[in-house]
């Protein structure tokens, strides 16, 4: 199974954007895969977020605002989740996934503390 | 509504068979597409995908514990049993049971879990 990395952990003061990447293994193109991400906060399940294929196949969970949004960036085969006008209760573990072969795949999650 | 709710023993002795149900309610296996996947988590750790049954009854499981695991599903029941074998400390954690959406690849729904600590 392909390992996905995300940063352990990430940090930003309320109202700013902060980038959360996952980065996939090399012999795996980000381009053809869609990102799925979920928000984790301590003693609760995970939340689905959305998914990011491209621009034009996406997906926002219910409920999820607008300001977490979905992108890729090719050059460093990376997906990642745009968090803007971060808000306290943002806080929260993040985790990248995907599904080769119908089989899951999580990344290792990161920690995002608001200041 | 859809609701999931994880439920089996919250202790076991290294070397058993863990046996955990998912009892769902709002969807059915009726549905084409729809899915029911199982995910754990050993404490303070990250997320690990474990199995998941479609409603066509395939069947896809982690690489790395496949020869241990088995997911069935009792569609009248509306439950999903998924199996462990030789249960080890290291698979302490909870386990998540979730609703696959039918057509994308989408855990939109999730159990609260139960966490399983593995000791003798």
């Amino acid at each position: 199974q392909p390992v996905l990395t995300q940063p352990p952990s990430s940090s930003a003061s309320p109202g700013e954007s902060v980038r959360l990447t996952c980065t996939l293994p090399s012999d795996i193109n980000v381009r053809n895969w869609n990102i799925y991400w979920y928000q984790q906060k301590p003693g609760s399940p995970p939340r689905y977020l959305l998914y990011y294929l491209s621009d034009s196949d996406k997906d926002q969970g219910s409920g999820v605002p607008s300001r977490f949004s979905g992108s890729k960036d090719a050059s460093t085969n990376t997906g990642i989740l745009l968090i803007s006008g971060l808000q306290s209760d943002d806080e929260a573990d993040y985790y990248c996934m995907i599904w080769p072969s119908n089989e899951g795949v999580f990344g290792g999650g990161t920690k995002l503390t608001v200041l | 509504q859809i609701t999931l709710k994880e439920s089996g023993p919250t202790l076991v002795k290294p070397t058993q068979t863990l046996t955990l149900t998912c009892t769902f309610s709002g969807f059915s296996f009726s549905t084409s597409g729809v899915g029911v996947s199982w995910i754990r988590q050993p404490p303070g750790k990250a997320l690990e995908w474990l199995a998941l049954i479609y409603w066509d009854n395939d069947k896809r499981y982690n690489p790395s514990l496949k020869s241990r695991l088995s997911i069935t599903k009792d569609a009248s029941k509306n439950q999903v049993v998924l199996a462990l074998t030789d249960m080890d400390p290291l698979d302490s954690a909870t386990y998540y049971c979730a609703h696959r959406h039918r057509f994308y690849d989408i855990l939109d729904f999730w159990g609260q879990g139960t966490l399983v600590t593995v000791s003798s």
